[in-house]
């Protein structure tokens, strides 16, 4: 079964500064990849997804991943943070052919400082 | 936009309760979701649809139920509330024809049992 590990619980970050946040996973073929995001109050929204093709991915709001299977990683990146981004932020990994069931990290909150 | 919709957002009610939480969708999205989240812990998924008259068990045993009459409609049931199901639980459907795996996801209702 395939699983995901978030290492950071929390990162506090100025608002401008570049973030980054980590996702590892583990599953025995090439997984797809996903990263949502959940504001106080909120359901999930996605961000962008990975499943096949060019490894940098683009997404909403300024958001980039890539995927390296050498690291089994899809780190989640934006150069630049907006007080906005300030949420919760949720990697996720598919299975091929069940895609939609998912299974989720245990998330990672930004704190974002003016 | 996702259209889906979960009522209601907050409760409280007491031990030994009946309780639903509805969740209705207008997407007209084959497969539906119940996640069960608490602070700190990953989703965990407690039951899914793929259609009307389809329900599965997730991955995280529950006590509670689901019903599938109606492709929009998927609420979830607690015959007998106890504190230890106090949690957030959020309601999300897929596309079931495109597989891209995205979930959209309804804003959660947080339920608290004394």
């Amino acid at each position: 079964a395939q699983s995901v590990t978030q290492p950071d619980i929390h990162i506090t970050v100025s608002e401008g500064a570049s973030l980054e946040l980590r996702c590892n996973y583990s599953y025995g073929a090439t997984p797809y990849l996903f990263w949502y995001v959940q504001s106080p109050g909120q359901g999930l929204q996605l961000l962008l997804k990975y499943f096949s093709g060019d490894t940098l991915v683009q997404g909403i709001k300024g958001f980039e991943a890539e995927f390296k299977r050498s690291q089994s990683s899809f780190n989640l990146r934006k150069p630049s943070v907006h007080w906005s981004d300030a949420a919760e932020y949720f990697c996720a990994v598919g299975a091929t052919g069940t895609a939609s069931k998912l299974t989720f990290g245990t998330g990672t909150r930004l704190q974002v400082t003016l | 936009e996702a259209d889906i919709y979960q009522t209601p957002r907050y409760l409280v009610i007491g031990t030994g309760k009946k309780i639903t939480l509805e969740c209705s969708q207008t997407m007209g999205h084959d497969k539906m979701y119940w996640y069960q989240q608490d602070p700190g812990m990953e989703l965990h998924l407690i039951h899914y649809s793929y259609g009307v008259n389809s329900t599965e068990k997730g991955d995280l045993s529950s006590e509670s139920t689901v019903s599938r009459i109606r492709t929009e409609h998927f609420p979830l049931t607690l015959e007998s509330a106890r504190p230890s199901h106090t949690s957030q639980y959020l309601c999300a459907s897929s596309d079931f024809g495109t597989a891209t795996g995205e979930l959209f996801f309804g804003e959660g209702s947080r339920l608290t049992v004394l």
